[in-house]
């Protein structure tokens, strides 16, 4: 069966330090990955999808990136947080159906 | 511009009744695809419900049923005998094509809150 995994689950990051998220799929090959953001009691925004290696959009202009070194890695980064960055960051893949499929998440708070 | 609308940022419903959650959309696509999820405090995401755009049935999953208005570009929810642990999040979500492949965007969600 298909698993999706990120990490860290919290991160605590002073203005200006970098990032990086990490998120993995088992189970399934080739997968549309997708990072998205939510702010505290907000919705959901798309920061980033890719439909293969090194194949990525961004939705967003901003100081964040993604790479996608293997076929189920799939990797948020910022080379200096802003405190806008703070919030609640959820990678998923999207099964043939439509429905994606969700990790835990990763809650950054920027001070 | 907004492509999914949801009108309500809260909604309170006492338990065992029944509750319908707004949704409107906007897309020149034909073909797309509408979902809603559901956010514990937890924060996990939860697939609920989806509905085809070519579907012309309305979706149903237990207690979820989708009222999918094509021609208005609604797709409400309908929770049927609510539960406490029907509190959470809900957000609505659509999938349309895309360069090379599909994207989901959401709705800025409904706070549900069960009564007892």
């Amino acid at each position: 069966s298909q698993t999706i995994h990120q990490w860290p689950a919290t991160l605590v990051q002073p203005v200006g330090s970098p990032l990086s998220l990490e998120c993995t799929v088992e189970g399934t090959s080739n997968p549309n990955l997708y990072w998205y953001r939510q702010a505290a009691g907000r919705g959901l925004q798309l920061l980033f999808y890719s439909i293969g290696i090194d194949q990525i959009s961004s939705e967003v202009p901003q100081n964040l990136s993604a790479s996608r070194p293997q076929d189920r890695q799939f990797i948020l980064s910022s080379k200096k947080l802003l405190l806008s960055d703070s919030g609640f960051y959820l990678c998923a893949w999207d099964a043939l159906t439509g429905e994606l499929f969700f990790g835990e998440g990763s809650r950054l708070t920027v001070l | 511009a907004q492509k999914i609308t949801q009108t309500q940022p809260g909604m309170f419903v006492q338990e065992k009744e029944a509750v319908t959650l707004d949704c409107t959309y906007d897309t020149s696509d034909q073909s797309y695809g509408l979902f809603w999820y559901k956010q514990p405090s937890s924060g996990e995401m939860i697939f609920l419900i989806y509905q085809g755009s070519y579907d012309e049935q309305n979706a149903t999953e237990g207690r979820y049923s989708l009222n999918f208005q094509k021609a208005r570009k609604s797709a409400n929810l309908v929770i049927s005998a609510s539960q406490l642990g029907d509190s959470a999040m809900y957000f609505c979500a659509m999938r349309e094509p895309y360069t090379g492949g599909f994207k989901t965007i959401f709705g800025a969600g409904t706070r549900l809150f069960v009564k007892a």
